[in-house]
């Protein structure tokens, strides 16, 4: 078990660029998670897979982003046309069962 | 949507005391959870309780499901338990989409 591994681990960005995050999961688990969470709060969810298949979306999750997890293993999260307000920690966690476990996350910030 | 309430949101302890942390939820609630958030960001998932106890060490939780609350007993504080719990839960049977509280901010000092 080598965990959730998220990478880059920071990124800075000018306002109006695109980025992409990266999580590889815990291998055997089928289920993948990307979580957003701002300074002070609890995560909020924005998707949820099941192997390939993405198979809930928050209302969080605008057109700018996307995430997809093509064969079922890693995953990637695109924000396009970055604002400001996109500036925060992106966690990914992954599951066999219902309990998540979470990787160290992506900080983004947004200038 | 499901609301989930935590207190106190921030709590202050001398090594070697106890502490009970609450979170109260707003409607049936399945895959209650609890997370604790180090000082360096790293959420670790410590129960997942949905109703009755379970202890893990120095940990417990409970969960009333018909009076929609659970608790987690923090025993023997240690300053490596500082950081921020949380409790999550999803709204219903076959959702994996966890609600988090705003979390209580534990400090243990020395």
């Amino acid at each position: 078990d080598t965990g959730v591994s998220q990478d880059p681990r920071h990124k800075i960005t000018k306002r109006g660029q695109n980025v992409t995050f990266r999580c590889d999961p815990i291998s055997e688990h089928n289920r993948l998670y990307w979580y957003r969470q701002t300074l002070g709060q609890g995560p909020e969810f924005l998707t949820y897979f099941q192997n390939e298949a993405q198979l809930e979306k928050s209302r969080l999750l605008s057109d700018r982003f996307s995430a997809e997890r093509p064969k079922g293993s890693f995953s990637t999260l695109e924000i396009q046309r970055t604002e400001q307000g996109d500036s925060a920690m992106y966690l990914c966690a992954s599951s066999l069962g219902v309990q998540p476990h979470f990787g160290q996350g992506t900080r983004l910030t947004v200038v | 949507g499901i609301q989930v309430e935590q207190s106190p949101p921030d709590l202050i302890l001398q090594e070697g005391a106890n502490s009970t942390l609450r979170c109260n939820f707003s409607d049936s609630v399945n895959n209650l959870q609890w997370f604790h958030q180090n000082p360096w960001g790293q959420l670790i998932n410590l129960f997942y309780i949905p109703s009755g106890t379970k202890q893990n060490g120095r940990l417990s939780a409970t969960t009333v499901a018909t009076e929609r609350y659970s608790l987690l007993y923090i025993s023997s504080s240690q300053t490596t338990d500082s950081g921020v719990y949380f409790c999550a839960t999803t709204p219903g049977a076959g959702s994996y989409q966890l609600t988090f509280g705003k979390g209580t901010k534990l400090s243990v000092i020395p």
